[in-house]
């Protein structure tokens, strides 16, 4: 079974800085993939990125970068430039082995960005 | 534009009703999914389905039923609420197991 770790329960961030998020993971698949999603207070789930086990480059989608290193099994997410709207729960999540893939999600990362 | 629908959006319960989450998507998704969200705490799968008649449980089935009986819906049933099925509900949907999960807004649910 597949094992998530954030182990960052809150971080904090001067804006405009840029800031790493840290997600572990454990899996036996040889094919896999990692997706961040951000919740803000509101509480709605939005995705941010995914990166599959065998792509060649290290995914990005606009001011979010997947820090993806397989040896150490960690898909850390950096974000550059923060901005005082990326205040939110950070989580990490990948889907579960076999056809249906369904998700296991991280405990997830309060980050907070300081004016 | 309105992806995936839940209702309601907040609902107060007494312990032992019964009551059933709705949950559509017109984005023609074959996969659909039901999780829990406890405070502080991650998603954890209840149910889910990879298409119209299939359903199997995720880590935390118990108490809840679904059914999906059409592409576009997919219901949870709590048969008899408990205190313990206190959470905020989300459904999703995505096209294939590598595509991101589209969210509902969530259904806030307080049984007493």
């Amino acid at each position: 079974a597949q094992k998530i770790t954030q182990t960052q329960p809150g971080m904090f961030v001067q804006e405009k800085e840029a800031v790493t998020l840290d997600c572990t993971y454990d899996t036996s698949d040889p094919s896999y993939g990692l997706f961040w999603y951000k919740q803000p207070s509101s509480g709605e789930m939005i995705f941010l990125i995914y990166q599959g086990s065998y792509d060649q480059q290290n995914a990005t989608e606009g001011r979010y970068s997947l820090n993806f290193q397989k040896a150490r099994k960690s898909a850390n997410l950096v974000i550059s430039a923060s901005q005082l709207g990326d205040s939110a729960m950070y989580f990490c999540a990948m889907p579960h082995s076999g056809s249906a893939r369904q998700l296991t999600f991280g405990s997830g990362t309060q980050l907070t960005v300081l004016p | 534009n309105a992806g995936v629908t839940q209702t309601p959006k907040f609902q107060v319960l007494k312990t032992g009703q019964s009551m059933t989450l709705q949950c559509a998507q017109d984005m023609n998704h074959e996969y659909m999914s039901w999780y829990r969200q406890d405070p502080g705490m991650g998603l954890r799968l209840i149910h889910y389905s990879v298409g119209a008649g299939i359903t199997d449980q995720g880590e935390v089935p118990n108490g809840y039923n679904v059914s999906r009986s059409t592409t576009e819906d997919f219901p949870l049933r709590l048969l008899s609420a408990a205190p313990s099925q206190t959470s905020v509900y989300f459904c999703a949907s995505s096209y294939n197991s590598n595509q991101p999960q589209h969210f509902g807004d969530g259904t806030r649910l307080s049984i007493l």
